[in-house]
């Protein structure tokens, strides 16, 4: 049972440059969400799908796209990579867009923009 | 707007003391759940325990107890008979609806609380 996959686990950019993390989970879970995680700060929500085809905006959202093409895969783009956006970023999903549903989360990306 | 605050940053103690760790949440709604979720050093998110803003009951799991106080908006955490596999960084989640989106939600993290078991 794999549950969220996230990949790569480690990624170095350039600024300037674009890249997509990779997000998938096999739960059949209607919601998923792109949450990055900065020191000091806890884990801000930047995108969220309640659905395929459905996205929407969190707290960070600036900087990221996303789509939501099939109920597995939550891709997050990276336009035009800026130091700010070094960070850890997790992807997690829950069966129920309920307020109650617990997340599960992936492992992680540690991206690094210089 | 929903706020999580975990006010200790950092808390060391040796293996065998019980701690607790201090959540203090706002919020306008009156239907709300609050999460611990643990993060040990190799950095998954593992989810520890959801309590709704209507069952102030305590609850306890094995050396881990959590204390939801709707009066003082608290929601504290402790771990009795520490051990250095407890050593890891909580944190403290509120959910609500996004008023924006109505069903979907918005998991609110606090920052966070460092937890260093000693041996």
């Amino acid at each position: 049972n794999a549950g969220v996959t996230q990949t790569p686990k480690f990624q170095v950019l350039k600024t300037g440059q674009s890249m997509t993390l990779q997000c998938a989970q096999d739960m059949n879970h209607e919601y998923m969400s792109w949450y990055r995680q900065d020191p000091g700060m806890g884990l801000r929500l930047i995108h969220y799908s309640v659905g395929a085809g459905i996205t929407d905006q969190g707290e960070v959202p600036n900087g990221y796209n996303v789509s939501r093409s099939t109920t597995e895969d939550f891709p997050l783009r990276l336009l035009s990579a800026a130091p700010s956006q070094t960070s850890v970023y997790f992807c997690a999903s829950s069966s129920s867009t309920g307020v109650g549903s617990p997340l599960h989360f992936g492992n992680g990306t540690r991206l690094t923009v210089t | 707007a929903q706020k999580v605050t975990q006010a200790q940053t950092e808390i060391s103690v040796v293996e065998k003391e019980d701690v607790t760790l201090d959540c203090v949440y706002e919020t306008r709604d009156t239907t709300y759940y609050l999460f611990w979720y643990k993060q040990p050093p190799s950095g998954e998110l593992v989810f520890l325990i959801r309590r709704n803003s209507f069952d102030e009951q305590n609850e306890i799991s094995g050396r881990y107890s959590w204390n939801f106080q709707k009066s003082t908006s608290s929601f504290n955490f402790t771990i009795t008979a520490s051990q250095v596999v407890d050593s890891a960084v909580y944190f403290c989640a509120l959910s609500e609806a996004l008023i924006s989106s109505g069903s979907a939600r918005q998991l609110t993290f606090g920052s966070g609380t460092q937890l260093t078991v000693l041996p």
